[in-house]
């Protein structure tokens, strides 16, 4: 059984450009999940996907967007990037399945905006 | 607003002591109760889960406490060891809502030797 990957590992960017994140979800699961990590903070939930459909959105405003794909890996898109956006990127996976709600997270991208 | 309150902030126990960790929640819509273990630079692994039916819920050394009418609900780890200094997040969902989970702030424990 694969595990959560995402990539890259480590991303150093400038404000105002766009970044895309990457992850693959563990094998057998529909659902993925982002959430942000603030140094020193819990992670915040940015949105889900299920399926290939938005299934749910935190508090995040519209230039953090995301897609997932028919093998179900996803991509999290930030544009304009801030200050404020540095920080720990997790994605994790789950079956969907109800009543089975574990999630299962990634290692993490960590991007550093400048 | 913070949906799920944790603490303390951190904490510092001997090897071979018994570890607590708090959080309180208001959502009663809340029906599963995940805790994390996070080691720097990794991402959250799921330690111990519990579903308001029950009140407690033992793995090996971790042994989770519920208490549905308080909306609390904390973490023991039993015998604490060196290897179990990281940070601990509690969680909590609403399973017929989707899958969000609201994190507490976190706990970093540190088990001295």
């Amino acid at each position: 059984e694969t595990g959560v990957t995402q990539s890259p590992t480590h991303l150093i960017k400038t404000r105002g450009q766009q970044v895309t994140l990457r992850c693959s979800s563990q094998s057998g699961h529909n659902t993925v999940s982002w959430y942000q990590q603030a140094l020193g903070q819990g992670p915040q939930f940015i949105f889900q996907y299920y399926r290939e459909e938005e299934n749910g959105r935190g508090n995040f405003p519209p230039r953090f967007s995301g897609l997932q794909f028919p093998n179900y890996s996803s991509e999290l898109n930030v544009n304009a990037l801030e200050l404020d956006d540095s920080a720990l990127y997790l994605c994790a996976s789950s079956s969907g399945t109800p009543g089975t709600d574990t999630q299962y997270f990634g290692p993490g991208t960590r991007l550093t905006v400048l | 607003q913070q949906q799920v309150k944790q603490s303390p902030q951190s904490l510092i126990v001997q090897k071979g002591g018994i570890s607590i960790i708090n959080c309180a929640y208001e959502n009663t819509a809340f029906d599963y109760f995940p805790w994390y273990q996070q080691f720097p630079g990794k991402g959250p692994a799921l330690l111990i889960a519990i579903r308001p039916d029950v009140s407690e819920k033992k793995e090996g050394r971790f042994t989770i406490s519920f208490n549905k009418s308080a909306k609390q609900f904390s973490l023991h780890i039993m015998d604490s060891q060196p290897g179990d200094s990281a940070t601990y997040f509690c969680a909590a969902s609403d399973s017929n809502t989707g899958n969000q989970f609201y994190f507490g702030t976190g706990t970093s424990l540190t088990v001295i030797p």
